[in-house]
């Protein structure tokens, strides 16, 4: 594994379901951060974990998203009761705690709400 | 607080045209700075960085230098192919996150 990897690629999903995104970070890399971009714009920050420990949480992230990152090492990314405006694409990125180190994108989760 | 600017798009040019994409900055601190390219449908790929004053970054024959007396970090290329469509976006990053401008979107006709 030489990238961030993402599932699901794509998600549709009725208005007031719930989704659940996972990101697999590169292997050594104990940072992981979540993004949200939609059409036209640049990513979002939304939030980012150092290891297990979330240490910093965007205006964005409402309380119908929750993050985890339980070992260390993969995350989720858990939309509750969707809404349309939720459409967009879900970015996970992954670094190494180091100022300057660059921060690596997977494809990104695309949902769609309905 | 800290963001980033970029240059509104589109932007279109013939092939073998030279590129410049406008990008400036607002950070406390020193931050780094990155170019990332986005294809349809794809994730972002990092393009080029640079970490600390006058430092040029480059890569696939694009160039950028970090500029703090001008806070900018201008993305050039000599020659554009068909190959360099895209959506380009700066980015700073300051120790926690990373800020991106709103992205350019570059196409380039044969």
């Amino acid at each position: 594994d030489t990238g961030v990897s993402q599932d699901p690629r794509h998600k549709i999903t009725k208005r007031g379901q719930n989704v659940t995104f996972r990101c697999d970070p590169i292997s050594e890399h104990n940072r992981l951060y979540w993004y949200r971009q939609t059409l036209g714009q640049g990513p979002e920050f939304l939030t980012y974990f150092q290891n297990e420990a979330q240490l910093e949480k965007s205006r964005l992230l409402s309380d119908r998203f929750s993050a985890e990152r339980p070992k260390g090492s993969f995350s989720t990314l858990e939309i509750q009761r969707t809404e349309q405006g939720d459409s967009a694409m879900y970015l996970c990125a992954s670094s190494l705690d180091r100022l300057g180190n660059t921060i690596y994108f997977g494809e990104g989760s695309w949902l769609t709400v309905v | 607080g800290d963001s980033v600017t970029q240059m509104e798009g589109p932007v279109t040019l013939s092939e073998e045209a030279f590129l410049t994409i406008n990008c400036t900055y607002t950070a406390t601190g020193y931050p780094s700075l990155f170019w990332y390219v986005q294809y349809p449908g794809e994730g972002l790929q990092l393009l080029l960085k640079a970490t600390k004053a006058d430092d040029k970054g480059s890569n696939k024959g694009f160039e950028a230098t970090y500029r703090k007396e001008t806070t900018s970090f201008h993305l050039e290329k000599g020659s554009v192919q068909v190959s360099d469509s895209a959506v380009y976006f700066c980015a700073l990053f300051t120790g926690n996150q990373f800020y991106f401008g709103t992205g350019t979107s570059l196409t380039v006709i044969p």
